[in-house]
């Protein structure tokens, strides 16, 4: 399978622990996303890098919230001190960027539940 | 900023017939692109179709196609002879400037045997 893959795919934790989850995009791809998704709404996007460099984030990204993409392959999004607000789907797109045309191809999620 | 409406949070078609899904948005750029990603129950987004704001002619795939009203900032679905396998959540995006994805609250379609 050469799509995007996201681990662990469901997470459980409890409020004030720190979790990190990863993404692993289609091979070629240049950039990565990441999107939180809570129950009935479309995904609402957190960041995205291009290879290595983080080059958006949304206000979303709360100072408990970092990402990282060291070699330009993986990437990897730790929430620290979770709360229950946290509880949602984390969505990991990737995307080969080329003369301005970019289509997001998406993971499977991780779903989150903070208790 | 931009943003994306889906009005019909739930839809339903008869299997074999045809189904359309509604999507606004609102921006002030002049070329930007649009989506319709499919996301199954408990499984991963998929893209279905997209349309670049500088072409004309509406996109098409198979038995889904758009009708794109740059003017009225419309970008509708449409679903022709209807798959028990077409029932999911639709969902409607806009990629904005800074290259990440505005997207819709979603219309769950339901296809009735």
């Amino acid at each position: 399978d050469t799509g995007v893959s996201q681990d662990p795919r469901h997470k459980i934790t409890k409020r004030g622990q720190n979790v990190t989850f990863r993404c692993d995009p289609i091979s070629e791809h240049n950039r990565l996303y990441w999107y939180r998704q809570t129950l009935g709404q479309g995904p609402e996007f957190l960041t995205y890098f291009q290879n290595e460099a983080q080059l958006e984030k949304s206000r979303l990204l709360s100072d408990r919230f970092s990402a990282e993409r060291p070699k330009g392959s993986f990437s990897t999004l730790e929430i620290q001190r979770t709360e229950q607000g946290d509880s949602a789907m984390y969505l990991c797109a990737s995307s080969l960027w080329r003369e301005a045309t970019d289509t997001q191809y998406f993971g499977p999620g991780t779903r989150l539940t903070v208790l | 900023a931009q943003t994306v409406t889906q009005s019909q949070p739930e839809m339903s078609v008869q299997e074999a017939e045809t189904v359309t899904l509604s999507c606004t948005y609102d921006t002030s750029e002049s070329d930007y692109y649009l989506f319709w990603y499919k996301q199954p129950p408990s499984r991963q987004m998929i893209l279905v179709i997209r349309q670049e704001a500088y072409k004309q002619q509406n996109a098409t795939e198979n038995r889904f196609s758009v009708n794109f009203q740059k003017a009225a900032k419309s970008f509708s679905l449409k679903i022709s002879d209807s798959q028990l396998g077409d029932a999911a959540m639709y969902f409607c995006a806009y990629r904005t400037d800074n290259n990440d994805m505005r997207f819709g609250a979603g219309t769950r379609l339901t296809v009735k045997p």
